[in-house]
Formats: structure tokens, C-alpha cells, sequence
């Protein structure tokens, strides 16, 4: 199974600020024939199920807000939420979905300082 | 609009099999580019993938736990239904059904159920 390892657990950031959240899996989901990474990060709100937010590492999906960006290759990737605003509390998730089981990190919990 | 519910007991006892039933709608289980997984989530914890099925009835199950598992499927009544043998205190979790959608690689949770909480305990 594909490791996924979320760094930090929890950080706290002002508002307006940036946050930066890495992810970083046990062995490479770069696709060599299609030159894409197979990972993507959710956001999950209190007492709601998960969204996606992010796939193919970079692509954002559809309606999620432009300050949420996603970066990285191979076994390191970063996501990034610029001008931080209240809503986006949340616990973040990476997924991979290179190859099964899909596993997710561990999360990590953003919260206003 | 796409909707996934989940359905099943709340209260499960040790050594019982769990049965949850995730009833779809907006969608066909028979479309070749959708499918549905099952993961869960302990209270306070991360979120574990359990399973999923597409339409060709092809599964997969996590490796920790596809002794444990089966995932069905009725097209007809827009249903997957997951199966948990030998359920334990640690299986105590919010268990989620989401919708999977599959492209040019990419499988992808883009619609997810509310989540139903089953509590193990005697």
C-alpha cells in the first residue's frame, strides 16, 4: 500500500495569511505515460463529509475558490490556501489515487490564529 | 442533482456482520465514467478508504480489511451495499458512501453521503 503522510497535523494561521500543507507518499504516483501525478486534497468542515478540492496535484475542481492552489511531483506535494478567510477551518486531506488501496493521509487540521 | 444516502444500523455488536446500503440518485451505476466507494472515519480521526464498485462490477477492497468486506451492487434499485463481517470496537466510525468519477485516470470522490455513525459495542 501507497503511505500517505500529511505534515504538519495542525497549524494555525492568520487570517489574510498563507497556509502551506505538504503531503508526501511513500513511492512516486507520477504517471511516466501521461506525465501526471494521481493526487488529490479534500477539505473537510466540521460535521460535513469531505470536498474536493484539488486533483491531478494542480487542477482545481470546479467552483473551489482560486486561492487554493496545488503544487508538487512525484512524492512531494504542497497545498496552498493564499489570503487565508474564516471559512476554509477544515481539516485537509491528500489522497492518491495511483493505485489501490486509495489511501488518504492522516489530515491536517487548519485553524485561525 | 446528484445525492448519495447511507443506511444501516446505528448500533452494531461485537462479532455481528454490518450491512449498509447506499441508495443513489442523479446518477446511473451503470455509467461506465461513475462508480461508488465506501470509506470511513473514526470520531476524531482520519478518513480510511474501505471499497469500492464500478459499473462492470469490477471491486476493489482495502488490504487491511478485504477479508472482512464484500460491495454489491443493484443498478436497478441504485443501490451499493457494503458488508462487514466480524465487526469490532475499533470499526466504530462514521461511515461514508461517495461517487467516484473515473476519466483519463482520474477516480475522484465528487459527491459524498451525509455519513451514518455505527457504534460497536455490547
Amino acid at each position: 500500500d501507497i503511505v500517505m503522510t500529511q505534515s504538519p497535523d495542525s497549524l494555525a494561521v492568520s487570517l489574510g495569511e498563507r497556509a502551506t500543507i505538504n503531503c508526501k507518499s511513500s513511492q512516486s504516483i507520477l504517471y511516466s505515460s501521461n506525465i501526471k501525478n494521481y493526487l488529490a486534497w479534500y477539505q473537510q468542515k466540521p460535521g460535513q463529509p469531505p470536498n474536493l478540492l484539488i486533483y491531478w496535484a494542480s487542477t482545481r475542481e470546479s467552483g473551489v475558490p482560486d486561492r487554493f492552489s496545488g503544487s508538487g511531483s512525484g512524492t512531494d506535494f504542497t497545498l496552498t490556501i493564499n489570503s487565508l478567510q474564516a471559512e476554509d477551518v477544515a481539516v485537509y486531506y491528500c489522497q492518491q489515487y495511483y493505485s489501490a488501496p486509495y489511501t488518504f493521509g492522516q489530515g491536517t487540521k487548519l485553524e485561525i490564529q | 442533482q446528484v445525492t448519495l444516502k447511507e443506511s444501516g444500523p446505528v448500533l452494531v455488536k461485537p462479532t455481528e456482520t454490518l450491512t449498509l446500503t447506499c441508495t443513489v440518485s442523479g446518477f446511473s451505476l451503470s455509467n461506465s465514467r461513475m462508480g461508488v466507494s465506501w470509506i470511513r472515519q473514526p470520531p476524531g480521526g482520519a478518513l480510511e478508504w474501505l471499497a469500492h464498485i464500478v459499473s462492470n462490477d469490477e471491486k476493489s477492497y482495502s488490504t487491511s480489511l478485504k477479508n472482512r468486506l464484500a460491495i454489491s451492487k443493484d443498478t436497478s434499485k441504485s443501490q451499493v451495499v457494503l458488508t462487514m463481517t466480524n465487526m469490532d470496537p475499533v470499526d466504530t466510525a462514521t461511515y461514508y458512501c461517495a461517487r467516484m468519477r473515473l476519466g483519463f485516470g482520474e477516480l475522484l470522490y465528487d459527491h459524498w453521503g451525509q455519513g451514518t455513525l455505527v457504534s460497536v459495542s455490547s
